[in-house]
Parts: structure tokens; C-alpha cells; sequence
């Protein structure tokens, strides 16, 4: 089945520093990629939908300067957390469209900020 | 009101025992309802898709979508403890627009 590969699993740095997430579709072309950040016990919250080949579109309440979102290819997506601070610590999860059944979802990134 | 209010639980049931599931929403436009299972520290994974309204089954598990009252439910037969984790019922209104998600439910089945 359609695979979306997230990279990487887990990651703690140091405040006031960058990372980088990667979303790859391993077997099939995504189109359109959508980030979403999951606080513990609580549901998925949408943070950007990207298409390939152009500007990310932001949630209202996501700083798009904080949340860099390049998709420059049909086959990767990636999200930086810029100047991360503690607040930022969450878990983080791409999610591409599957035609008419639905959406596949990365397998996420726990990013946790000290 | 939220779009979708699904209550967070959690729901502890003996295996074998039958597990009800359910979410309420309030646009309605929506027309595209899908069911999610997530383990701890994963992302979700795609359990059940329905459109529009009506009954859908895979196995032990069925969904149902009511539109008239705006209500969706999965039921999970025969529940094993390999179900346990946390159930996200998510809906959109194209199939192109944003998922909206409930809170999620956590299901523990108890051998």
C-alpha cells in the first residue's frame, strides 16, 4: 500500500535551534502534503497544507516563518522548525491525499525542544 | 461548537467484548468520514473510509454514518487486545479539503 516515510522519528535539540522533518511517498506521488501537530491527548491539529511547487498555505495561528514548509518535489515535503523553543516540543505528522480513500499518514516525529 | 466533538474516553472493555465508538458533527457539508486507529507514538493509520451516508464493514469492524443526525460510529466485534490504542474519527467535505478530526478515543481491551 501507499507509504509515507517520516524522518525522523524522534529528535531532541537544544532551544533556539532548527530541525528539519522529512515526508517521503515511497510509491507514489503526493501531490499535496499536510502537517499537523499532535499535543499529548489531544487530537491532530492542522498546521499547513503544501503543494508541490508552491507556497505553503497556513492555518490561522501558525507562524509561517517558524514553520518553514518546502515542497519542492512530488515525492518529498519537509518542515523546519525554525528557533525552536520548549513550546515547541509536540509530535509532528505528515499526511499525504490518497485519491478517493482517504489519507495516508507518516509515522511522525517527536520533537522535543530543552 | 467544535466541528467534531468526539468524548476522549477512555473505554476499557473485557476481549471478545463488543466496542462502540462515536462522533458527533456539525457542518454539514461534510461528506467524507473516515475512521482512524493510532498507536502510542505512531501516526494514525486509515481503518475505515465512507461516503455520504450508510453502513460499511471490513471484518470485525463496521461504520456507520447517520447525515440526517450527524452522527458516525465505529463498532469493533470480537475485541482483542492487539485493538487497544487510540481511535480518531475524521471528516472532510470534498475528499480535497482539510481532514477535520475528533480528539480521539482511547480503547483498551483487557484480555
Amino acid at each position: 500500500g501507499a507509504v509515507v516515510s517520516q524522518h525522523p522519528s524522534w529528535v531532541i535539540c537544544k532551544s533556539g535551534t532548527s530541525v528539519k522533518i522529512e515526508c517521503r511517498s515511497l510509491d507514489f506521488q503526493a501531490t499535496t502534503m499536510f502537517w499537523y501537530r499532535q499535543f499529548p491527548k489531544q487530537s491532530l491539529m492542522l498546521m499547513a497544507t503544501s503543494n508541490e511547487g508552491s507556497k505553503a498555505t497556513y492555518e490561522q495561528g501558525v507562524e509561517k516563518d517558524k514553520f518553514l514548509i518546502n515542497h519542492a518535489s512530488l515525492t518529498l515535503s519537509t518542515l523546519t522548525v525554525t528557533s525552536a523553543h520548549p513550546e515547541d516540543s509536540s509530535f509532528y505528522i505528515c499526511s499525504a491525499r490518497l485519491g478517493a480513500v482517504g489519507y495516508t499518514f507518516g509515522s511522525g516525529t517527536r520533537l522535543t525542544v530543552v | 461548537q467544535k466541528e467534531v466533538e468526539q468524548d476522549p474516553g477512555p473505554l476499557s472493555v473485557p476481549e471478545g467484548a463488543i466496542v462502540s465508538l462515536n462522533c458527533t458533527y456539525s457542518n454539514s457539508a461534510f461528506q467524507y468520514f473516515m475512521w482512524y486507529r493510532q498507536y502510542s507514538r505512531k501516526g494514525p493509520e486509515l481503518l475505515m473510509y465512507t461516503y455520504s451516508s450508510g453502513n460499511k464493514e471490513d471484518g470485525r469492524f463496521t461504520a456507520q454514518v447517520d447525515k440526517s443526525s450527524k452522527y458516525i460510529s465505529l463498532f469493533i466485534r470480537d475485541s482483542q487486545p492487539s485493538d487497544s490504542a487510540t481511535y480518531l474519527c475524521a471528516m472532510s467535505a470534498d475528499g480535497n479539503n482539510r481532514l477535520a478530526f475528533g480528539k480521539g478515543n482511547q480503547v483498551v481491551v483487557i484480555p
